[in-house]
């Protein structure tokens, strides 16, 4: 069966210093990968989506990068990080062709202080 | 451009029904769906609907889709206080799976 594990699960980092959350998908080969923010009280914000090894689309202009270097894992970094980058991240991975649904990982809490 | 809304709160007695609205704007969407957030947890999809479809029933689950509106609508039969989370609407768009999500209803559930 496919998993989706997402590390750390809560992150607690000073204004301006770096950012790496990671993700890994097991159990499937060849997924689309995504990286959503949750901020307080909002809904979910697409952030970056992949559909194969090095390809990364971003969705909005941010202080963030993504990075898939193997086909199951993906990468949310950050080399100076802002107040407003606090949020829920989620990283989630889809199948295609497919009924489009997501499957997400648990998320990871970050707080920029 | 894509949007999706919801109501953001929904209070509703154990055993009552409960139901939550979404609009959406991409008449597009394939399929809409239907995900649930427990608290510091991810989203777990809940049910979805296929385009050409009026209505959906899963257990105590039903999906409207009213596609002139473009108006989805989940009903939970016999509301119970594990149903208390917050649910997401979201339509597809662009290809690739994207999804857009609203902003989530908080359902309340009290005795």
């Amino acid at each position: 069966s496919q998993t989706i594990h997402q590390w750390p699960a809560t992150l607690v980092q000073p204004v301006g210093s770096p950012l790496s959350l990671e993700c890994t998908v097991e159990g499937t080969s060849n997924p689309n990968l995504y990286w959503y923010r949750q901020a307080a009280g909002r809904g979910l914000q697409l952030l970056f989506y992949s559909v194969g090894i090095g390809q990364i689309s971003s969705e909005v202009p941010q202080n963030l990068s993504a990075s898939r270097p193997q086909d199951r894992q993906f990468i949310l970094s950050s080399k100076k990080l802002l107040l407003s980058d606090s949020g829920f991240y989620l990283c989630a991975w889809s199948v295609v062709p497919g009924t489009g649904e997501l499957f997400f990982g648990e998320g990871s809490r970050l707080t920029v202080l | 451009g894509e949007d999706v809304e919801q109501s953001l709160f929904l209070s509703v007695r154990e055993g009552d029904s409960s139901v939550i609205n979404c609009t959406y704007t991409d008449s597009s969407s394939t399929y809409l769906y239907w995900y649930k957030q427990e608290p510091g947890a991810g989203l777990q999809l809940l049910t979805y609907i296929f385009s050409n479809m009026d209505m959906k029933q899963d257990q105590r689950l039903t999906v409207l889709l009213n596609k002139k509106d473009k108006h989805l609508s989940l009903r939970i039969a016999d509301t119970q206080t594990g149903d208390s989370a917050i649910y997401f609407c979201a339509e597809t768009t662009g290809g690739y799976n994207k999804l857009i999500f609203g902003a989530g209803t908080r359902l309340a559930v009290h005795p």
